[in-house]
Formats: structure tokens, sequence, C-alpha cells
């Protein structure tokens, strides 16, 4: 199996910073990566497929970078709104994997 | 538009099989590249795959769940079955089910709004 390995834990910006989560691939994942936000008791959200695109309806703000095993996610002027978990997963082998999660706390 | 939404029990007691309904519209599982995943998430945990099953009725399985679930598509229906054997407390979660497709490397970019089961007798 993959392993899937998110940075930080949690973090604690403030309105208006940029933060970057990271999602590291023990394999070779190419662009089989995803990234979703959850917001308490709410479904996860697709938020960027394929490493780098934003799904319809995302805000700007978020993007994906990254190919192979290290992958970041970037929420430039973060909003209140982006409070939440965010999970990275992998659809390159099966069974897919998810990150543990990174908590941001605004 | 597509949309999911899972059905199935909220309580069922140690060693009992649990089966939950994926029900969907917006698309037909018939559709070449098309698949729907179930997903859990235990309470305050992360999330984790458990299955899948594609437009041609190719399944997989989480290799740590695999003796225990079994998943069908009625596409007649626009259904999804997913079923779980042998429920123990560390079964209790938020169940998912989500659409994904080929021509997105198969993100899961629609998602029901979960279904919390618990195991307790």
């Amino acid at each position: 199996d993959i392993q899937m390995t998110q940075s930080p834990f949690s973090l604690s910006p403030s309105v208006g910073d940029s933060v970057t989560i990271t999602c590291q691939a023990s394999q070779n994942i190419g662009e089989y990566l995803h990234w979703y936000q959850q917001k308490g008791g709410q479904a996860p959200k697709l938020l960027i497929y394929s490493a780098s695109n934003l799904q319809s309806g995302v805000p700007s703000r978020f993007s994906g970078r990254g190919t192979g095993t290290y992958f970041t996610l970037t929420i430039n002027n973060l909003q209140p709104e982006d409070f939440g978990i965010y999970y990275c997963q992998e659809s390159y082998i099966i069974p897919w994997t998810l990150g543990q999660g990174t908590k941001v706390e605004v | 538009q597509i949309t999911l939404k899972e059905f199935g029990p909220t309580l069922v007691k140690p060693t009992q099989t649990l089966t939950l309904t994926c029900s969907f519209s917006g698309f037909s599982l018939n559709t070449s590249g098309l698949a729907v995943a179930w997903i859990r998430q235990p309470p305050g945990r992360a999330l984790e795959w458990l299955a899948l099953v594609y437009w041609d009725n190719d399944k997989r399985f989480s290799p740590s769940l695999e003796s225990r679930l079994t998943i069908t598509k009625d596409t007649s229906r626009n259904q999804v079955v997913l079923t779980l054997t042998n429920m123990g407390p560390e079964d209790t979660a938020t169940y998912y089910c989500a659409h994904a497709e080929y021509d997105w490397n198969y993100a899961m970019d629609v998602w029901g709004p979960g279904t919390t089961v618990t195991v307790s007798s």
C-alpha cells in the first residue's frame, strides 16, 4: 500500500495569511493526487484534482502543485471560511489512500 | 447535477452485518469510466477508503477489510450497496459514498452527506 504523509498536523494562521500543507507519497504516484476540505460534520469537498487542477467553484486562492512523491496545497489570503481539515488522497493504485489530515484553525 | 445519498441503519449490534445503500442521480454507472467509492470516518479520526465499484463491475477493496466487505451495483435502480459483516465497535463511523471518474484520475468529486452508524449492544 502507498503511505500518504501530511504535514503539519495542525496550524493556526491568521486571516490573510498564506498557508502551505504538504503531502508526501511513499512511492511515485505521478499526478494522481487530490485535495479535499472537510468542515465539521460535513462531507469532504474536492478542492484540487490531479495535483494542480482547481475544481469548479473552488476559489482561486487555493492552488496545488507537485508530482511524483511530493505535493503541496497552498491557500493564499486565508479567509475565515477556510477553517477545517484538509486531506490528500492518491488514486494511483488500489487501495486508495488518504493522508491523516491537517487541521487549519483560523 | 450529480447527487448521492447514503441510507442504512443508525445502530447495529456487534457481530451483525451492516448493509448500506448509496442512491445516486445525475449519472449512470453503466457509463464507461465511472465509479462509486465508499469511505468511512470514525468519530474524530481520519477518512478511510473502503471499496470501489467501476462501471464494468470491477470491484476493489481495502485489504484490511476485504474479507468482510461486498459491494454490488444495481444500475437499473441507480444504487450501490455495501455490506460489512461481523460488525464491531471499531466500525462505528460515518460512512460516505462518492462519485469518481476516469477523466479526473478518479478524484472523488461528489460525495453524499454521509450516514452515521454506531455499533453497540
